[in-house]
């Protein structure tokens, strides 16, 4: 089953501000970490990924944050703007020998003009 | 490069016919996956391939069948169509590295009456 799940199915955003979108995730032994955004009718789009030896990671305009004591994943948006309007998935490698990545459900964020 | 690509971007079966679904990648990845993407499930792994000529099942794998023949393409198909697999399909790929990005397609459409 899965073992990755984010807690909210949709986010709604206020053009300007920060959003968050969370993540949790069961198995200790997961190793690595991606977010992933898709725009309607169209296939996922890597956003940011993250080793499980860090705690934070920065890209444009985007932060993931990972906290493996409660086993929660986070990813932050600064100043959604209108295109950010998606839905955003998290995903894991559940060990270092897994071929394969799980994925949540997703969160659909909407913006607010 | 063109990435991902996926053949047909849409189709539609009656139930019990046959068809291929086409993925090609030109990034020289060794890894290939094949998700299908229902309303508020997520992505689920249908098969996958570590290599050329190697395949192995996924999560919900009954009903289709898969073929590496080339490194660059990984093919999807469907013997018997049925209205269960009525879904989005994705096709994925990834390099043959710990910590890499998994690479989508834009998806292919399939309705089964």
């Amino acid at each position: 089953g899965e073992s990755v799940g984010l807690h909210l199915p949709t986010l709604s955003v206020q053009e300007g501000d920060n959003s968050i979108i969370n993540c949790a995730y069961s198995n200790s032994a997961s190793d690595y970490f991606i977010w992933y955004k898709q725009e309607s009718g169209k296939g996922p789009q890597f956003i940011i990924d993250i080793r499980s030896n860090m705690d934070k990671r920065q890209g444009q305009r985007v932060t993931v944050l990972l906290n493996k004591t409660v086993k929660h994943l986070s990813l932050q948006i600064a100043a959604t703007q209108p295109g950010d309007s998606a839905v955003y998935f998290c995903a894991e490698r559940r060990s270092s020998n897994d071929y394969k990545l799980s994925f949540g459900a997703g969160t659909t964020v909407t913006v607010r003009a | 490069n063109a990435g991902v690509t996926q053949t047909p971007k849409f189709r539609v079966l009656k139930t019990g016919q046959s068809m291929t679904l086409l993925c090609a990648q030109d990034m020289n990845h060794e890894y290939m996956y094949w998700y299908r993407q229902d309303p508020g499930m997520g992505l689920r792994l249908i098969h996958y391939s570590v290599g050329e000529g190697t395949t192995a099942k996924g999560e919900v794998p009954d009903g289709y069948n898969v073929s590496r023949l080339k490194k660059q393409n990984f093919l999807l198909g469907l013997e018997s169509a049925a209205p269960s697999q009525t879904s989005v399909y994705f096709c994925a790929s990834r390099a043959g590295l710990i910590y890499s990005e998994q690479f989508f397609g834009p998806g292919t459409r399939l309705t089964v009456l």
